[in-house]
């Protein structure tokens, strides 16, 4: 099993609708959860942190955790063409939550569709 | 601004000459990591550090070497590349409370 898995994809959605996408950890004493966003060719680039469990929204983007469950999602609502890329979700490892050790997810390929 | 610079960008070599890439941050960060990313693998780390001579292993450590001298460089050493080191590499850093991190702009790394 790996420690972060995701749906590799792709998630077509069509534009305005929403975009959810998922994410499991095995690690159970994992503290923190990002997700980044990856245009094709570029470096990734932070744009959710969650260290509780419940939901965290900012602007179109809302992330959700659940640790009994060991999952976590990123919902995009209201979808633009400019929001297709591969969605990365990375995990904490360890009791800590600034162990400097990150585990990537392989990503999600989001498609967004006028 | 704030920034993670990596050089060089683009790098073409031989098996067996020994490369650095350069890493650094201007953020004051305590955190810094190297990672790689291929195809079907997703992005692996392969070292990290903590603080100035403070670095531990990540996943993929074998055939890598890092230095931390001073906080804001983090340099990334192949002493004998091989082919199967040919990848995009990713140096990234993020302060002490949390592991939010900053990306470069990645190092496409091709070895022959």
């Amino acid at each position: 099993q790996k420690e972060v898995e995701q749906n590799s994809g792709p998630l077509s959605v069509p534009e305005g609708a929403i975009a959810s996408l998922n994410c499991t950890y095995s690690d159970r004493v994992s503290q923190s959860f990002f997700w980044y966003r990856q245009y094709s060719g570029k470096s990734p680039e932070l744009i959710m942190s969650i260290y509780s469990n419940g939901d965290k929204e900012d602007g179109r983007f809302t992330a959700q955790l659940n640790k009994a469950s060991q999952y976590v999602s990123l919902l995009i609502r209201d979808s633009q063409p400019s929001d297709s890329a591969t969605y990365l979700c990375a995990v904490n490892r360890g009791l800590s939550s600034n162990t400097g050790k990150l585990i990537f997810g392989q990503g999600t390929t989001l498609q967004v569709k006028p | 601004e704030a920034q993670v610079t990596q050089n060089p960008r683009y790098l073409i070599t031989v098996t067996g000459k020994k490369l650095t890439v350069t890493c650094s941050q201007n953020m004051n960060h305590e955190y810094m990591s190297w990672y790689r990313q291929d195809p079907g693998l997703g992005l692996r780390q392969i070292y990290y550090s903590m603080n100035v001579e403070v670095t531990d292993k990540g996943d993929v450590p074998e055939g890598y070497k890092v230095s931390r001298k001073e906080k804001r460089n983090f340099p990334l050493i192949l002493e004998s590349p091989s082919p199967n080191q040919t990848s995009l590499y990713f140096c990234a850093s993020s302060g002490q409370w949390n592991n939010e991190q900053f990306f470069g702009p990645g190092t496409r790394l091709t070895v022959l």
